[in-house]
């Protein structure tokens, strides 16, 4: 069954410092997500990617991140310079459809980010 | 603003047990509803879902109801193995927007 895959699972980094997550979404899936549940807190919604373009984005998702798709399979999220409280687990969703169909999001396992 | 209500967790059970996990709604419009669930060192996978009132959900022995009047979408199975033991995660989705709306998780453990 196809699946999202997330790389690396566990992610380490000094305060400052950039890190970019690594998806590779359903092969042909067009819509593309990332989510991040800080420990004991909900999974809540960042940014979603269409057409090469953001769609739609949350009011956490500022100028410090920045997502791209680099190539047909790719779709990354960097953060430019970390915070502690960036520390969560990341996780990156596709869908074939958009919101106004049948919108079924597929997550991956998600990247641990813990910045330190 | 949009938010989804999940009852607190752990909820423990013994094999063969009837489960209910209570989801509440607030939404601004017909929203869809969802059901994922996570196991251990995995990432969320969809369980069921609905996309308007009076809808029924279905997959794997679970179930789940939309109900408007309600503002609910309750998970229950009938017998829950311990293979169940997951993290379930209630959600929503207003047509207009990409962005799932997800309550805070409700961990069972199902003990043999």
């Amino acid at each position: 069954e196809p699946e999202v895959t997330q790389t690396p699972s566990h992610q380490v980094t000094q305060m400052g410092q950039e890190v970019i997550l690594r998806c590779v979404p359903i092969s042909n899936h067009l819509y593309f997500y990332w989510y991040r549940q800080i420990l004991g807190q909900k999974v809540e919604f960042l940014v979603s990617f269409y057409n090469n373009e953001i769609s739609e984005k949350s009011e956490i998702f500022d100028d410090q991140f920045s997502v791209e798709r680099p190539d047909g399979s790719n779709f990354t999220l960097k953060i430019r310079s970390t915070k502690l409280e960036d520390s969560a687990m990341y996780f990156c969703a596709s869908s074939e459809r958009g919101p106004l169909a049948k919108n079924i999001q597929y997550f991956g396992a998600g990247t641990r980010l813990s910045v330190l | 603003g949009n938010s989804v209500t999940q009852m607190e967790g752990p909820v423990t059970l013994s094999e063969e047990a009837f489960l209910t996990i209570n989801c509440t709604y607030t939404a601004t419009g017909y929203p869809s509803l969802f059901w994922y669930v996570q196991y251990p060192g995995e990432g969320l996978q969809l369980l069921l879902k609905a996309t308007k009132a009076d809808d029924k959900g279905s997959n794997k022995g679970f179930e789940a109801t939309y109900r408007k009047e309600t503002t609910s979408f309750h998970l229950e199975k009938g017998s829950v193995q311990v293979s169940d033991s997951a993290v379930y995660f209630c959600a929503l989705r207003m047509d207009s927007s990409y962005k799932l709306i997800f309550g805070s998780g409700t961990r069972l453990l199902v003990r043999p």
